[in-house]
């Protein structure tokens, strides 16, 4: 059983398009998060949600708009897309928001602006 | 802002070597955890040492903490093939809207040679 999954794996697409990432977690976990990680491997938070409210919201484009269905879901829509939105996408989650969580990752969805 | 800076940025060992990976950080932490990469996967979490440990086991990893040098080193002990991967540092503030988040660093990329 996969315990955090992301679709698509792989998502090629042209500027200006807009795309959605879904991402799931049968953990029983109450906080979701999502990173990019650019091409160099610097992985860096974007949103985090706990219990399907914003706890985190990085200094990211607007066109970034995370929604979470339930405490299970979270998914990501990205709108006008441009090249620099290039980058691995990676949803995780933890327990909850305490300090000493640990937080388990999907494998990671690849998008690729063109 | 990026937190943990990870040194060396690649290592290359012969299996059965040992192989010691560094992480420094800026601001004061309620703990750190290191994760592995393996290519074209998610992180996996591999150990967490808190703020009041100097040193942790698991298997063949020794983590160690010296907060007054904000600095960490992960120990793979007798090195395998299956080793090779990114390993990367995060770290979780003690204090301030940061504390929900962990911030990883950049990473080592190891390779294990058989």
């Amino acid at each position: 059983d996969t315990a955090v999954s992301q679709t698509p794996k792989y998502l090629v697409t042209q500027m200006g398009n807009d795309k959605s990432i879904k991402c799931e977690q049968n953990l029983g976990h109450d906080t979701m998060y999502w990173y990019k990680q650019d091409s160099k491997k610097f992985l860096k938070i974007m949103f985090s949600y706990n219990n399907k409210e914003l706890i985190i919201n990085e200094t990211v484009p607007n066109r970034f708009s995370p929604k979470s269905p339930d405490k299970a879901h979270l998914n990501l829509h990205i709108n006008s897309l441009e090249l620099g939105d290039s980058a691995v996408y990676f949803c995780a989650s933890s327990q909850d928001v305490s300090s000493t969580d640990t937080q388990y990752f999907g494998p990671g969805t690849r998008l690729t602006v063109l | 802002s990026q937190q943990g800076e990870e040194d060396p940025q690649a290592l290359s060992i012969q299996e059965g070597e040992n192989a010691t990976m560094n992480c420094s950080y800026k601001t004061s932490i309620n703990n750190l955890q290191w994760y592995r990469q393996n290519s074209g996967r998610g992180l996996v979490h591999l150990i967490l040492i808190r703020s009041n440990e100097r040193e942790k086991h698991s298997g063949r990893l020794r983590v160690t903490l010296d907060t007054s040098k904000k600095s960490s080193s992960l120990l793979i002990t007798a090195s395998r093939a299956a080793d090779t991967a990114s390993y990367f540092c995060a770290t979780r503030p003690t204090l301030g809207a940061g504390s929900y988040q962990l911030t990883f660093g950049k990473g080592t990329k190891l390779s294990v040679i058989p």
